[in-house]
């Protein structure tokens, strides 16, 4: 199985500032076809998580530009360019690049 | 707009199967791009990938639970299906729903979206 290792779990974030989160797979995602399968979601509080940067650094529709997808092989990037208070919540990477697909343990952003 | 909701017990005994119950709506349920799937979060932790299940009858299955998983689809009911058998407490869990996009072909874009709100099932005696 391929393990996803997110880093920090916790991230405490002042509105307006800038947010990083870091993902690191046990290989690599990139697929002889050119893309990468690597995904990012956010869960936020008594939701059901959801998409948004798909194939490493692709935004989902609806998604404000503020976030951002980046890395390859096997790091990975999610940055948030100024966090507003409605990005609370956890947020996890997955792969898709094989069976089984896996997600990262989760990173708590909260509000300073 | 698609739409997947869950329904099945809330509470379920140790050693007795857990059934679960996904409607669709909003997409047709033969999809050839649609792979229906389960998904589970153990209470304060990550999310597990189950397995998932095309409509023609294609089943991928999470190995660690392989031996104790049935997916079905009834087309009919525009609904898909999970049973886990030989539960524990370890089962316990918030049991979500969701389309996995996947063209066989292309390989593109393999997301899980939407989502559906996903119902808790407690196992317990």
């Amino acid at each position: 199985d391929i393990v996803m290792t997110q880093s920090p779990l916790s991230l405490p974030v002042t509105p307006g500032e800038p947010a990083s989160i870091s993902c690191r797979s046990s290989q690599s995602l990139l697929h002889r076809n050119g893309n990468t399968y690597l995904y990012w979601y956010l869960q936020k509080p008594g939701q059901s998580p959801q998409l948004l940067i798909y194939l490493g650094f692709n935004r989902a529709s609806g998604v404000p530009d503020r976030f951002s997808g980046s890395g390859s092989g096997t790091d990975f990037t999610l940055k948030i360019s100024r966090v507003e208070a409605e990005d609370v919540g956890i947020y996890y990477c997955m792969h898709a690049l094989q069976i089984p697909i896996t997600f990262g343990q989760g990173t708590r952003l909260e509000i300073k | 707009q698609v739409q997947l909701q869950e329904s099945g017990p809330g509470l379920v005994k140790p050693s007795q199967t857990l059934s679960l119950t996904c409607t669709v709506s909003g997409v047709s349920i033969n999809n050839g791009d649609s792979y229906w799937s389960w998904i589970r979060q153990h209470p304060g932790k990550g999310l597990e990938w189950i397995g998932y299940m095309h409509y023609s009858g294609t089943t991928y299955y999470n190995p660690s639970l392989r031996s104790r998983i049935t997916l079905s689809v009834d087309t009919s009911k525009s609904q898909f299906s999970l049973k886990l058998n030989s539960v524990t407490a370890a089962d316990t869990a918030v049991y979500f729903c969701a389309r996995f996009y996947h063209d066989s072909s292309t390989l593109y874009p393999n997301w899980f979206d939407p989502w559906g709100q996903g119902t808790l099932v407690t196992v317990s005696s």
